[in-house]
Parts: C-alpha cells; sequence; structure tokens
C-alpha cells in the first residue's frame, strides 16, 4: 500500500497569498495518478487536479498540480476566501487506492 | 444536474448489518465505475469498495474484505453497500462516488454524494 504524507498539517496564510502544498507517496505514484481534493465543513470533497496537474471541470485557474514520482505539489496562487478549507491528496496508480492525512488551509 | 444521493444509514450494534443504497442521476451511470468513500469523525478519508460500470468486477480495502458487498443495478441508477459485522471502526460518513474514467477504473472521483453517516456502538 502506497502511504502519502501531506505537509504541513496546517497552513496559516492571509487572502490573496500563495499556498503551496506538498503531497509525498511512499512508493513512486503509477503513471502519475495523482489527485487533489478540497473539503469545506461539513461538506463532501470536491475534485480539484487528477494526473497530477489537470484541472476538473469548474476548477478556477489559480489552482495547479505539478510533480511526479514520488513528489506532488498544489499550489493556489492568490488564496481567495472561499479556499480556507482541507486538501487531501489520492493516489489511484495502484490499489488500494490511498488518500494522505490533509493539510488544513486556514485563515492567518 | 449530475447528482449522488446516499440514503441507509443509521446506527446499529457491533455485529449489526446495514444496507447503504445511492442513487445516481444526471449521467449515464452504466458508463462507469462507482466506489464507497468513508471519512471517520474529524478523521481523513478512506476509499471503501468500488465496482466496475458492469458490475462484474469488484475491489475492496483490506479493512472491510469478506465483511462489506459492493453491488448495483444498472436499470435502476443504484449502487449498494452491504456491510456485516460491522464494528466501531466503521463508524463515519459513507459516500458514494462516480469514478472519472468512462468504461474503466481511473480511481480519481468526480462526482460525490452528500454522504450518510453509519454509527456502530453499544
Amino acid at each position: 500500500e502506497i502511504v502519502l504524507t501531506q505537509s504541513p498539517a496546517t497552513q496559516s496564510l492571509s487572502p490573496g497569498e500563495r499556498a503551496t502544498l506538498s503531497c509525498g507517496a511512499s512508493q513512486s505514484v503509477s503513471r502519475n495518478y495523482l489527485a487533489w481534493y478540497q473539503q469545506k465543513p461539513g461538506l463532501a470533497p470536491r475534485l480539484l487536479i487528477s494526473d497530477a496537474s489537470s484541472r476538473a471541470t469548474g476548477i478556477p485557474d489559480r489552482f495547479s498540480g505539478s510533480g511526479s514520482g514520488t513528489d506532488f505539489t498544489l499550489t493556489i496562487s492568490r488564496l481567495e476566501p472561499e479556499d480556507f478549507a482541507v486538501y487531501y491528496c489520492q493516489q489511484y496508480g495502484s490499489s488500494p487506492w490511498t488518500f494522505g492525512q490533509g493539510t488544513k488551509v486556514e485563515i492567518k | 444536474e449530475v447528482q449522488l444521493l446516499e440514503s441507509g444509514g443509521g446506527l446499529t450494534q457491533p455485529g449489526g448489518s446495514l444496507r447503504l443504497s445511492c442513487e445516481a442521476s444526471g449521467f449515464s451511470f452504466n458508463s462507469y465505475a462507482m466506489s464507497w468513500v468513508r471519512q471517520a469523525p474529524g478523521k481523513g478519508l478512506e476509499w471503501v469498495s468500488a465496482i466496475s460500470s458492469s458490475g462484474g468486477t469488484t475491489y475492496y480495502a483490506e479493512s472491510v474484505t469478506g465483511r462489506f458487498t459492493i453491488s448495483r443495478d444498472n436499470p435502476k441508477n443504484t449502487v449498494s453497500l452491504q456491510m456485516n459485522s460491522l464494528r466501531a471502526e466503521d463508524t463515519a460518513v459513507y459516500y458514494c462516488v462516480k469514478d472519472l474514467g468512462w468504461l474503466l477504473f481511473r480511481g480519481a472521483f468526480d462526482v460525490w454524494g452528500r454522504g450518510t453517516m453509519v454509527s456502530v456502538s453499544s
């Protein structure tokens, strides 16, 4: 099983700042099958990025994904008030599909 | 509008059973694999089980293998999760999710239901 480790656990930032979230895998993620999700309190997660860098339908271009192998990054170029949430990475290159433990982006 | 609506959650005792259902609408249900993902209170996400678009192939997380069974009824646009021998650690919100891939497993999920709460406690 591939273990995903997200860092930092919490990131305190102000609106307009840049957020950089990391996701490290215990083994190389096959075909860079890595997704990012956003979850707000009381709501279901929402797909942001698939295949490491492909934005999902309707996702603003301030969200971008990068990386390959074992190191992946989600960047939010300029934080909007609605971006403060928990973000999860997920690998789907190997069974079982696994999630990271999440990074909370909170208002500073 | 693409939508997934779960039902069937509730409170049960350890060793009990529950059956979750998910009704899909707004997309070609029989063309997509479906999964269940759960989230324990205050915790992260855990993939539980997946079923192919035809229903012929199923996968399970090790933590539920032998206790949970996933199935689907394509004419009725529904996917179900039969949960037996429930344990306290199965307590979670269970989300029904649509796979991103058309006619194949991708393992990324582009549509999520609102979730249904399952509580296992004596």
